[in-house]
């Protein structure tokens, strides 16, 4: 079966560096992408990674390793409106994105 | 860019009664369009995609049903709601390229009491 596994919740501390993993086993690989999601709302678009290699976008950073099923999303400078669930998705071979549970973020002073 | 328009925001119903969420795309042409659904504190699950007109495929079988009366027009429904149907209801679309990310609506909270 297709699966996508991301640690449940995270704890960081205003200002610091976080590293947030997702490990995917789908039916082939067409990207992976990287959302936020903020309590209440709905999910926005951070990243997408198709090559293996470091994508960065000002604080945040993802990166993918295709040969591992891997991929990381980091967030630099961490500030408290950071505090969201961030949600892994795979495209496999029918351009179907498969979907992690969300890791939620938290942000203390 | 995109622009998605969901009602309502928010939504109480009770069991038993039909639903009607509309979505409506802005910004783009031959949209790929999706509903899913998010169950308090849990990951998004698939619901239905389109392709075009009339084209609807259905990934959960269940009491809800979808309809893409026009291109930029995306539609929910359900003839009799259970309590199980509560959850956070989200369409999105893409737009076109591989690389296209999805892209949601502000989506519509509904509770069924």
């Amino acid at each position: 079966g297709q699966n996508i596994d991301q640690p449940t919740e995270m704890t960081a501390t205003e200002g610091a560096i976080v590293q947030i993993n997702c490990t995917y086993q789908t039916s082939g690989f067409n990207g992976l992408f990287w959302y936020q999601q903020h309590a209440g709302e709905a999910p926005t678009f951070l990243s997408y990674n198709v090559l293996d290699g470091l994508e960065e976008k000002g604080r945040f950073s993802s990166f993918l390793s295709r040969s591992k099923g891997y991929s990381y999303l980091l967030l630099k400078e961490l500030q408290m409106k950071d505090s969201a669930s961030y949600l892994c998705a795979v495209r496999d071979s029918n351009y179907q994105l498969i979907w992690g549970a969300g890791t939620k973020l938290i942000i203390k002073p | 860019s995109q622009t998605i328009h969901q009602w309502p925001a928010t939504l109480v119903q009770p069991v038993g009664s039909p639903l009607s969420l509309e979505c409506t795309v802005e910004g783009t042409s031959n949209p790929n369009l999706y509903w899913y659904r998010q169950a308090a504190g849990r990951g998004l699950q698939l619901l239905f995609y389109s392709v075009g007109i009339g084209q609807i495929s259905s990934e959960v079988p269940q009491n809800l049903s979808a309809s893409r009366p026009q291109d930029r027009q995306f539609i929910l429904s359900s003839k009799k709601l259970l309590l199980s149907d509560s959850g956070f209801y989200l369409c999105a679309c893409t737009g076109t390229g591989e690389s296209s990310p999805l892209h949601f609506g502000n989506g519509t909270r509904l509770t069924v009491t």
